[in-house]
């Protein structure tokens, strides 16, 4: 069974910096594209960034191009968002989704909250 | 970048046909794929590539894709259906980017 659970939420004020993590069982981690998709309070959902499956190629949307960086460790079965610069429209929940072959998103974490307010 | 535009709500009594329409510019050339929500739970893909449902998604389920837009259709509506819906599509025209429509929320009556 395909797993995804993300970590590492909480409450920030705005400037700060966390790190979102994503771990991943059920699968081969390796062989899959992994991406960040958020969802402000009440709003919808926004992708935020992607990751191929063997680390070589990384995209962003412009919202965050600059602040976050995604990564992964293909031995920890693990997904990563580093996000620094943080601002209150930063403020959602966060969810881990695995890439499928025409760039769609087959599976889903429960998701993480993020709160930036001072 | 690339639009695409959902409407906000969409009502239908149970047992009846639910049409939710993505619209974008020539988004039939594009592969557009469509999630529900439920309150409080995370997205689950129901259509990929415009018409392919992935295990577990029943019959009624059906989508389309042509011209300026696309169709997610769920026939024999339950009240179980109720959620919101995205559609979504990868567009590289300017930069690689994932795009999600706005939403539509089925209110089951």
């Amino acid at each position: 069974e395909v797993q995804l659970v993300e970590s590492g939420g909480g409450l920030l004020p705005p400037g700060g910096y966390l790190r979102l993590s994503c771990s991943a069982s059920g699968f081969t981690f390796s062989s899959y594209s992994m991406n960040w998709v958020r969802q402000a309070p009440g709003k919808g959902l926004e992708w935020i960034s992607y990751i191929s499956s063997r680390i070589s190629t990384t995209y962003y949307a412009g919202s965050v191009k600059g602040r976050f960086t995604i990564s992964r460790d293909n031995a920890r079965n693990s997904l990563f968002l580093q996000m620094n610069s943080l601002r209150a429209e930063d403020t959602g929940i966060y969810y881990c989704a695995r890439g499928g072959t025409y760039k769609f998103f087959d599976y889903w974490g429960q998701g993480v909250l993020v709160t930036v307010s001072s | 970048s690339y639009v695409l535009t959902q409407a906000p709500s969409v009502s239908v009594a149970p047992g009846k046909t639910a049409r939710i329409t993505c619209g974008g510019d020539n988004i039939g050339k594009r592969g557009v794929h469509w999630y529900q929500q439920k309150p409080g739970q995370a997205p689950m893909l129901v259509m990929y590539y415009d018409s392919d449902r992935p295990s577990g998604i029943p019959e009624r389920f059906s989508g389309s894709n042509s011209g300026n837009t696309a169709t997610l259709t769920i026939s024999t509506v339950e009240a179980g259906d109720e959620a919101d819906y995205y559609c979504q599509v990868w567009d590289t025209s300017s930069d690689h980017q994932g795009v999600f429509g706005g939403g539509t929320k089925l209110t089951v009556l």
